[in-house]
C-alpha cells in the first residue's frame, strides 16, 4: 500500500537557519503530494502541493520539489522564523485511492531566536 | 474559499456519555468527508470516510459503534462519540475536499475531546 516516511523530529534551529525536512513515498501511480502544517491546538492548513514530477511547490518562502527518481518531496525553507514552528506533515493522495490521505508521522520543528 | 468549519474546538466530558462533533463545509458541498483522530506527538489515523446519504466506510479496528457517523447533508457530517471513556480522549479532524479539480483536502479547526 502507499506510504509516506518523514525524519523524525523534534528538528531544533536557530532563527534564520536554514530548514530541511525530509520525505520520501512508496506509491503506485502517480500520486499527488502534500505539506501540511499544524500549529499548536489547531488543525491541518496545506503549506504547498505537487501534483505531477518536476513541479515545485512553494508557500511563504517554504518550497518541495517533487523528485520521482527518488520519491521524494523534501520540504526546505532558507532562512526560518520563530513563528514557523509547528508540525509539519507530509502526505500524499494516489488518485485511486478516493482522495484518502496518507500521511507521514509528522516532524516538530521549534525554531528559537 | 474551502473553508471546513468544526465544532467544538473543545469539550470535556464525563465517561459514559455522548459528544457530537460537527464538520461544515462553509463553502462548498462535500459528498465525502474524513474523520481522523490524532494522539499525543503523533500522525494522524483516518477513521473513518463519510459519505453523504450513505453509511460511513470505517477504517479496520476503528468502532463503528463507538463513533458514530452521520453525513446527512452535503455541506455536514457528525460523529458522535458513543459511551464515552478517558482513553477517547484525544484529538479530532475532519476534512473534506472541494472538488472541481482541486486535488487538496481542506481541514477543519479539530476538536479536543477530554473524558474525565
Amino acid at each position: 500500500g502507499d506510504s509516506v516516511t518523514q525524519m523524525e523530529g523534534p528538528v531544533t534551529l536557530s532563527e534564520e537557519a536554514f530548514l530541511t525536512i525530509n520525505c520520501t513515498y512508496t506509491a503506485t501511480g502517480y500520486p499527488s503530494l502534500f505539506w501540511y502544517v499544524q500549529y499548536p491546538g489547531e488543525g491541518l492548513q496545506l503549506l504547498l502541493k505537487a501534483t505531477k514530477a518536476d513541479d515545485k511547490g512553494s508557500n511563504k518562502g517554504f518550497e518541495a520539489t517533487y523528485r520521482k527518481e527518488t520519491t521524494s518531496f523534501h520540504l526546505e525553507k532558507g532562512s526560518v522564523q520563530v513563528s514557523d514552528s509547528a508540525v509539519y506533515f507530509c502526505a500524499l493522495i494516489n488518485t485511486g485511492t478516493a482522495s484518502k490521505l496518507t500521511f507521514g508521522t509528522g516532524t516538530r520543528l521549534q525554531v528559537t531566536l | 474559499g474551502a473553508v471546513v468549519s468544526q465544532h467544538p474546538s473543545r469539550v470535556i466530558c464525563k465517561s459514559g456519555t455522548s459528544v457530537k462533533i460537527e464538520c461544515r463545509s462553509l463553502d462548498f458541498q462535500a459528498t465525502t468527508m474524513f474523520w481522523y483522530r490524532q494522539f499525543p506527538k503523533k500522525s494522524l489515523m483516518l477513521m473513518a470516510t463519510s459519505n453523504e446519504g450513505s453509511k460511513a466506510t470505517y477504517e479496520q479496528g476503528v468502532e463503528k459503534d463507538k463513533f458514530l457517523i452521520n453525513h446527512a447533508s452535503l455541506t455536514l457530517s457528525t460523529l458522535t462519540v458513543t459511551s464515552a471513556h478517558p482513553e477517547d480522549s484525544s484529538f479530532y479532524i475532519c476534512s473534506a475536499y472541494p472538488g472541481q479539480g482541486r486535488t487538496e483536502a481542506f481541514f477543519g479547526q479539530g476538536t479536543r475531546l477530554t473524558v474525565v
